[in-house]
C-alpha cells in the first residue's frame, strides 16, 4: 500500500483567511484526487490531477501535482464556513484509490 | 440521477454478534467498492467489485468479513462475529468508465460494537 500523508491534521481559522494543505508521498501516483467529506457524508470528489506540474483552480480553491507527481497541495483564498470539512488526497493506484488520513478543516465566521 | 444508496445509516451491536450493509450503486456502474474509515483516518479499501467478480479483496479481513454482489448490480457486505475495533464507517462507492476514474460515495453505515 502507497502511503500519503497529509498536513496539518487539524486546521481552525477564520472566515476571509488563506490556507494551504499538503499531500505527500515517496511513492509516484499516475494521478491524484481531491475529495472533501462533511460529516455524515462520503466524500465528494473535487478534483483529479493528472501531469506533474499541473494547476487546477475551482473557484477559490487551487490545486497542484507536484513535478514529480509524489506530492500535492491545496490552496484556499479567503476561506468560508462553507468550506468547513475533511478534504483528503488519494493517489491511484490501477482502479484502486489510496487515501491520506485527511486535514480536518474549520473556518468560523 | 440517483446517487449510491446505503443501509441501514446507524447500526449498534454487541461484540461477537452478526452484521450486513446493503449497497446499491448509480444504475449502470458496473465497478463497485467497500471501504472502511476508522475515526480519524481515511477511507481504506476492502474489496472491489467489477460486475458481479472481486478484482480486489487483498484488505478484507477474510475470517470475518465477507462481500458478495451476485447479479453485479447491488451489494451486501457482512462481519460475523464484529470485533471491538470494527467500529467505523462503512463506505460503498461505484465507478463507471465513462467518467473516467472518479468514484461515487454513498453516505455510509456507522457501525459501533459495544
Amino acid at each position: 500500500t502507497q502511503l500519503l500523508e497529509q498536513s496539518p491534521q487539524f486546521l481552525s481559522i477564520q472566515e476571509g483567511e488563506n490556507l494551504t494543505v499538503y499531500c505527500n508521498s515517496s511513492s509516484v501516483f499516475s494521478s491524484l484526487q481531491w475529495y472533501r467529506q462533511e460529516p455524515g457524508e462520503g466524500p465528494v470528489l473535487l478534483v483529479t490531477v493528472v501531469t506533474g506540474g499541473e494547476v487546477k483552480k475551482l473557484k477559490r480553491l487551487t490545486f497542484q501535482f507536484g513535478d514529480a507527481r509524489k506530492d500535492s497541495s491545496l490552496h484556499i483564498t479567503a476561506a468560508q464556513p462553507g468550506d468547513t470539512g475533511l478534504y483528503l488526497c488519494a493517489g491511484r493506484s490501477g482502479y484502486a484509490l489510496n487515501f491520506g488520513k485527511g486535514t480536518s478543516l474549520l473556518v468560523t465566521p | 440521477e440517483a446517487g449510491v444508496a446505503q443501509s441501514p445509516r446507524y447500526k449498534i451491536i454487541e461484540k461477537r454478534q452478526s452484521v450486513a450493509f446493503w449497497c446499491n450503486p448509480i444504475s449502470g456502474h458496473a465497478t463497485l467498492y467497500w471501504y472502511q474509515q476508522i475515526l480519524g483516518q481515511g477511507p481504506k479499501l476492502l474489496i472491489q467489485f467489477q460486475n458481479n467478480g472481486v478484482v480486489d479483496d487483498s484488505q478484507l479481513p477474510k475470517d470475518r468479513f465477507s462481500a458478495e454482489r451476485l447479479k453485479g448490480v447491488d451489494s451486501t457486505l457482512k462481519i460475523q462475529p464484529a470485533k471491538l475495533e470494527d467500529s467505523a464507517v462503512y463506505l460503498c462507492a461505484s465507478r463507471t468508465i465513462r467518467n473516467g476514474y472518479e468514484q461515487y460515495f454513498g453516505p455510509g453505515t456507522r457501525l459501533t460494537v459495544t
